[in-house]
């Protein structure tokens, strides 16, 4: 098992420009996750899916957009980008809801310039 | 809003001892709470956690303790290793466990 993968590792945008953020688990977990950790900040919860065509949002969701067509992928779009949005963006997984762990890919970094 | 607090950036030990990390939480809705080990370039990775319906947890070196009245826990790491050096984050959820909050993490280092 590979576990949570997340692409690009690394990325840098220049002002309005848009992207996304993939992120993919083999654990075929239900429950997906967006973060984004700020320095100095604990992570931030930006949008969740419970399943396939199931997405809500999280505590700081303005800016982005997700989308969950199979239960292995859930990308994070960046439509506009701005300078605020530079981060380390963390995807996770957790199998259902009675488990309580969430399991975490390795991370996006992000500078918006 | 930070609903979860470390209030420690840092942490340094040495190798053998104790280390004691702190965190302290605001919203009595949370009820259950875990801690995250989290190495440079890696993402974060569950280590222990403990139900509110509990006072203590061990596993292994590793054990957390949960005082409900002050909104407060602590990680234990007995015997203090090298290898444990590493950013430790206190998250905390409520039932559903959809809205989990993260402190800002523990810096630890222990030194051989």
């Amino acid at each position: 098992n590979a576990g949570v993968t997340q692409t690009p590792k690394f990325r840098i945008l220049k002002i309005g420009q848009s992207m996304t953020l993939q992120c993919t688990q083999d654990m075929n977990h239900n429950y997906m996750y967006w973060y984004r950790q700020d320095p100095g900040m604990g992570l931030k919860l930006i949008y969740y899916s419970v399943g396939a065509g199931i997405t809500d949002k999280g505590e700081v969701p303005n800016g982005y957009n997700v989308s969950r067509s199979t239960t292995e992928d859930f990308p994070l779009r960046l439509e506009l980008a701005a300078p605020s949005q530079t981060s380390v963006y963390f995807c996770a997984s957790r199998l259902d809801s009675i488990s309580y762990e969430q399991y975490f890919g390795p991370g996006t970094r992000l500078t918006v310039t | 809003d930070q609903q979860v607090k470390q209030n420690s950036p840092s942490l340094s030990v040495q190798e053998g001892r104790i280390s004691i990390l702190n965190c302290d939480y605001t919203n009595s809705m949370f009820d259950y709470f875990l801690w995250y080990k989290k190495y440079p370039a890696e993402g974060p990775t569950f280590l222990i956690s403990i139900s509110s319906i509990k006072d203590k947890n061990e596993d292994g070196r590793f054990t957390v303790f949960l005082n409900k009245s002050a909104k407060h826990l602590s990680l234990h790491i007995v015997p203090s290793q090298p290898g444990d050096s590493a950013v430790y984050f206190c998250a905390a959820s409520g039932y559903n466990n959809n809205d989990m909050r993260f402190g800002a993490g523990t810096r630890l280092t222990v030194k051989p």
